[in-house]
């Protein structure tokens, strides 16, 4: 078990809809990462928190934003569902910015009917 | 340039024997180089990680080795184990955004007991 717990673990709906990924960082670790694991695109980093502040940006739509709590836990908020945004979406937490470990959670696997 | 390739896509072994995952990349400013272990139904986990200042590294029956000139590192399992059936991704990061990583597509492996 990483430490980093993610809900939901299964999450169905439908085009068009909203829906918010949560993840609760290991305790201890300030920063939280946001990866998104497709067939076609393999894995893919999406964003980073660290402490609350967005540190960095990668891969992620518009149509998609996050935020990291005050108490840590991170969501990822994704509107405007297309069938292509199914996939599993990963949350990773370490401790800081630098070369520590990244801890991953189960993930959320999103489908998109 | 931001692009990891791996290869082979899977890779079936027999228990003892070795098993050889390769990967490649272009952008000489990545500085960092780690191996991810992933198990059906879980994120990814790290196995062992490489800085370009070393050729090689090993970490009980897990080696990475590196060739800067060629851009390119593998990790190789010894005495392998029906155990070590897992998806196995290279990937990489540069100085500054250590955790940003990049991704290959990973590799199925699968060892016959």
């Amino acid at each position: 078990d990483s430490g980093v717990t993610q809900t939901p673990k299964h999450l169905i709906t439908a085009t068009g809809q909203r829906v918010t990924l949560r993840c609760s960082p290991r305790s201890g670790d300030l920063s939280v990462y946001w990866y998104q694991q497709s067939l076609d695109q393999g894995l893919q980093f999406l964003i980073q928190y660290y402490n609350g502040e967005e540190r960095a940006k990668g891969n992620i739509l518009e149509r998609f934003s996050a935020q990291q709590f005050p108490d840590l836990h991170s969501e990822l908020n994704l509107s405007s569902l297309e069938l292509g945004d199914s996939a599993l979406y990963f949350c990773a937490s370490s401790v800081g910015t630098g070369r520590e470990k990244l801890f991953f959670g189960s993930g959320t696997q999103l489908s998109v009917l | 340039q931001q692009q990891v390739k791996q290869s082979p896509q899977s890779l079936i072994v027999q228990k003892g024997g070795i098993s050889i995952i390769n990967c490649a990349y272009e952008n000489t400013a990545f500085d960092y180089f780690p191996w991810y272990q992933q198990f059906p139904g879980k994120g990814p986990a790290l196995l062992i990680a490489i800085r370009p200042d070393v050729s090689e590294k090993k970490e009980g029956r897990f080696t990475i080795s590196f060739n800067k000139s060629a851009k390119q590192f593998s990790l190789h399992i010894m005495d392998s184990q029906p155990g070590d059936s897992a998806t196995y991704f290279c990937a990489a990061s540069m100085l500054g955004s250590a955790r940003q990583l990049t991704f290959g597509s990973g590799t199925q492996l699968t060892v016959l007991p």
